[in-house]
């Protein structure tokens, strides 16, 4: 069974430092690996899809890399900005099973002004 | 627009009393599925469909049921409602026949509290 871990689990940082988050996962037989937005009890906006054969993904302010060898993805936020402040759910997507997708439980970001 | 929809959006409800939350996609995606949310547990699959007529149960399908009658539309029905079905919905919609994966879509979610 896919397990998605989410490592810190919150973070605090000061506005314009960069943020790092990083997600890692236990089976690399996967379709691709999908990174979210969550504000407090608010809907789940994609920011980032990496299929499996990409390395990374860029829009914006915002880069995914994707190491599926090790089962390792990070996001990275340049020059993060109060508004940045939310969760962030790694979820991928199995190539076995029903392919569902498997989600981390989140790293909880805020951006201290 | 592209979009999931969901309705209603928050829910209060006793126990015992049925009810349904309707979930519709514009973008003509076969896949849908429904999820819910509870802190420390993350997000979990209640029941996804392939394409009409296809469904099939996810990690947590018990205490729930879901149709697919037409494409657009999956509705979650909560026949007899317990408190411990209080928590945060998500429909998801995606397309499917790919061997990359596609991108999947959120709905805004459904806040049920079960008294």
């Amino acid at each position: 069974k896919q397990e998605v871990t989410q490592i810190p689990a919150a973070l605090s940082v000061p506005e314009g430092e960069n943020l790092v988050l990083n997600c890692s996962f236990t089976d690399s037989a996967i379709y691709n690996l999908q990174w979210f937005r969550q504000d407090p009890g608010k809907g789940l906006t994609s920011l980032l899809l990496i299929q499996s054969s990409q390395r990374e993904q860029t829009s914006g302010r915002l880069n995914a890399s994707l190491d599926k060898s090790s089962g390792r993805s990070t996001l990275y936020i340049a020059a993060s900005q109060p508004g940045d402040s939310a969760t962030y759910l790694c979820a991928v997507r199995p190539i076995y099973g029903n392919n569902r997708l498997a989600f981390g439980k989140g790293n909880q970001v805020v951006v201290i002004p | 627009e592209a979009q999931v929809t969901q309705n209603p959006r928050y829910l209060i409800t006793v126990t015992g009393k049925k009810l349904t939350v309707t979930c519709s996609q514009n973008m003509n995606h076969e896949y849908m599925s429904w999820y819910r949310q509870d802190p420390g547990l993350g997000l979990r699959q209640i029941y996804y469909s392939m394409n009409v007529e296809v469904t099939d149960k996810g990690d947590v399908p018990e205490g729930y049921k879901v149709s697919r009658k037409e494409k657009r539309n999956f509705p979650l029905i909560l026949e007899s409602p317990s408190p411990n079905q209080t928590s945060l919905y998500f429909c998801a919609s995606r397309e499917t026949g790919s061997h990359l994966g596609n991108e999947q879509f959120f709905g805004p979610g459904t806040r049920l509290t079960v008294l």
